[in-house]
């Protein structure tokens, strides 16, 4: 049973269209992180946050944004989806007290933009 | 810097069969490292991890994996494959200890043949 909840899990959606991917969390986790899986498989980290009011980005170049206002709450949001952000999205957790920590997945969004 | 490499982006096995996943990381401090599964439309589920200390690591499935420093390895094996193991498999490690974010490598499809 999932601790971390994404929703929505498939949404399709024009170009030009303003979206936020939701993503919380119910286990008190510090960290949370938006990794973009590609068709192919490979994760790639696109945002990470500490603790509320903090967020960095990651790796990979992306054109989403992200906040964190509540520990609990980590949205992803795009203001102008093109076909190039086709892709799923995966939001993690973890406990930053300790360094060994894995991460906690939800079960993805899968973006279709047309 | 770390990175991670499998090698195989494909491995089809008979049930019954022994399974063999590679992973090779780089890392300039000693890294923790971890083995992730990913089921159809799912996020990705903690098979093991290796901190410190014994080398071999039992997960959960019937999976376990050895940490091989000189060879900078971490192959993931299972006796016997079962038709439920068919699924992607990720290895990750984390030996960034300011960011915390694991980086994984680019996955493994596992075929489970009857």
């Amino acid at each position: 049973e999932a601790d971390i909840y994404q929703t929505p899990r498939y949404l399709v959606i024009g170009t030009g269209k303003k979206i936020t991917l939701e993503c919380s969390q119910t286990m008190g986790h510090d960290k949370m992180y938006w990794y973009q899986q590609d068709p192919g498989m490979e994760l790639h980290l696109i945002h990470y946050s500490y603790g509320v009011n903090s967020t960095e980005k990651g790796d990979l170049s992306s054109e989403s944004t992200v906040s964190r206002i509540r520990t609990e709450h980590f949205p992803l949001t795009l203001e102008s989806a093109r076909p190039s952000h086709t892709s799923q999205y995966l939001c993690a957790s973890s406990d930053l007290s300790s360094y060994n920590s894995p991460l906690h997945f939800g079960n993805g969004t899968r973006l279709t933009v047309t | 810097a770390q990175s991670v490499t499998q090698l195989g982006s494909h491995v089809s096995v008979s049930e019954g069969a022994l399974v063999l996943l590679r992973c090779n990381y780089s890392s300039s401090v000693p890294p923790y490292l971890f083995w992730y599964v990913q089921y159809p439309n799912q996020g990705l589920q903690l098979l093991l991890k290796y901190t410190t200390g014994a080398t071999l690591v039992k997960g959960i499935n019937g999976f376990e994996a050895e940490f091989k420093k000189s060879e900078t390895s971490f192959h993931l094996t299972k006796p016997s494959a079962h038709m439920s193991d068919a699924a992607e498999y990720f290895c990750a490690v984390n030996a960034d200890t300011g960011r915390r974010a694991l980086t994984f490598g680019s996955g493994t499809r596992l075929q489970v043949q009857p």
